[in-house]
């Protein structure tokens, strides 16, 4: 069975702190996909970063960073240096292929609150 | 370049009731997919529409149901509303394969908050 799992329910941080979400994947399969959303309170999911199963190279965007290691099944967000606009909930998503379609599986998501 | 657009923005409906959402996909985009988020949790897959046939469903009733037209709009509809189904409905989209068959990310829409009395 496919899972996601984003034991973190909320985090609060002092503006300029560094962050990390946490995501941990259960899947069968060897080829999948990984995906990071933000949510802002207006509603409307925005991607941030989709990661491919078989490559596991780290990636930095900015303030943004992300360590995937297959090996312990985790996918881990970083904001380095958090900003009041990072408030927001950040949802870890997994993808596989069914049928030739890539339905979306969700965690249940990671309240991040920035305090000024 | 208009992204992914849903109405209405908010709906009340009575138990029993029958509602139906809309949405139109990103310009380019032929997959529409469909996600209920209850309040607290994370969006949970309902189905998944292109070449207007439905050709993924998750674990949702018959109750649940969809359709796309020529132009890649789509339609969520559901019968005999329950006070369960009170959540955000979202609608996403996407082109159906990337670059070597990998698929894309899909685009959210900004949902439509349907709430049951």
């Amino acid at each position: 069975a496919q899972k996601v799992t984003q034991a973190q329910t909320e985090i609060s941080v002092v503006e300029k702190e560094d962050v990390t979400l946490d995501c941990v994947y259960e899947t069968r399969d060897t080829t999948y996909y990984l995906f990071w959303y933000k949510q802002p309170p207006s509603g409307e999911l925005v991607f941030l970063i989709r990661r491919n199963s078989f490559d596991e190279q780290n990636e930095i965007s900015g303030r943004y960073s992300w360590n995937f290691q297959k090996s312990t099944s985790s996918f881990n967000f970083t904001i380095t240096a958090s900003q009041v606009v990072d408030s927001a909930v950040y949802f870890c998503a997994l993808s596989e292929a069914r049928l030739g379609t890539y339905k979306y599986i969700f965690g249940t998501g990671t309240r991040l609150k920035v305090l000024a | 370049d208009a992204g992914v657009t849903q109405s209405p923005t908010h709906l009340i409906k009575t138990r029993g009731q029958q509602v139906t959402l809309r949405c139109s996909p990103k310009s380019g985009h032929d997959t529409v997919s469909w996600y209920q988020q209850a309040l607290g949790q994370g969006p949970q897959f309902i189905f998944q529409y292109y070449e207007e046939e439905e050709r993924q469903r998750g674990n949702f009733p018959d109750r649940f149901s969809g359709h796309q037209f020529p132009n890649y709009s789509s339609e969520l509809n559901v019968n005999a509303l329950l006070l369960g189904d009170s959540a955000l409905y979202l609608c996403a989209s996407s082109p159906r394969r990337g670059k070597g068959g990998f698929p894309y990310e899909q685009y959210f829409g900004p949902g439509t908050r349907l709430t049951v009395t």
